[in-house]
């Protein structure tokens, strides 16, 4: 089956610091990648959307500035908190979408990293 | 409003119940709906896609009710393993992004 790892699985900065988070498509390539967050108790926030090639598009709230996001190949996007504030502790899981045949999404396919456990002292 | 809404429980059953969980969607074009399983400190797994007919997986069975918006799930014969947080998931609007929104997650014990 199609496999989405991430790295690191978990993370501990000081606060002020800047942490990159990668997401790979280790056996199929994504042309979209999604960054979601997960907060205790609380369902997964939609941050961002991935796009090989061109600018992410943010959610509303979420400030573009902050959460870099670069999707530099079809099988690796990057997500850098930066300036690292406690209260983006947080688990970050990113998620891929297939590329299909013809070179079409799989809008109804996606596959999930196993996340990562962000920490800011 | 919440665009997914799920009581998040908890559901405590024994082993070989059955037990329902429902979700409303508030975005009327949503085209797309899931439900997914999501254990302690893990990410979410597919578990179903929910179909107009509504469909069943061995003892799991999704239905969904367009004119209320309104997505369901039923576990059938409940086994110990099916303990877990089930997220209900709707895509974002018609033109079938990609963007999934997730319910904040019913959660599920089954006891012995």
């Amino acid at each position: 089956g199609a496999v989405v790892s991430q790295h690191p699985s978990r993370v501990i900065c000081k606060s002020g610091t800047s942490v990159k988070i990668e997401c790979r498509s280790l056996d199929f390539q994504a042309t979209t990648m999604f960054w979601y967050r997960q907060f205790p108790k609380q369902s997964l926030m939609l941050m961002a959307t991935s796009n090989e090639g061109s600018k992410a598009t943010y959610e509303q709230g979420v400030e573009k500035d902050k959460f870099l996001i670069n999707h530099a190949s079809l099988t690796l996007s990057t997500l850098t908190v930066t300036s690292a504030h406690p209260e983006d502790s947080s688990f970050y899981i990113c998620s891929a979408q297939p590329v299909l045949a013809g070179g079409t999404s799989s809008y109804n396919e996606q596959f999930f990293g196993p996340g990562t456990r962000l920490t800011v002292l | 409003r919440k665009e997914v809404e799920q009581d998040p429980g908890p559901f405590n059953v024994p082993e070989g119940a059955t037990v329902a969980f429902n979700c409303t969607y508030s975005n009327s074009a949503s085209q797309s709906f899931f439900w997914y399983r999501q254990d302690c400190r893990k990410e979410p797994k597919l578990l179903m896609s929910v179909y107009s007919s509504g469909n069943e997986d061995g003892r799991f069975t999704a239905q969904l009710n367009r004119a209320s918006q309104y997505i369901s799930l039923l576990i059938r014969d409940s086994k110990l393993s099916d303990s877990a947080t089930y997220l209900c998931v709707v895509n974002r609007g018609s033109s079938n992004t990609g963007k999934l929104i997730f319910g904040q997650g019913t959660t599920l014990q089954v006891k012995p």
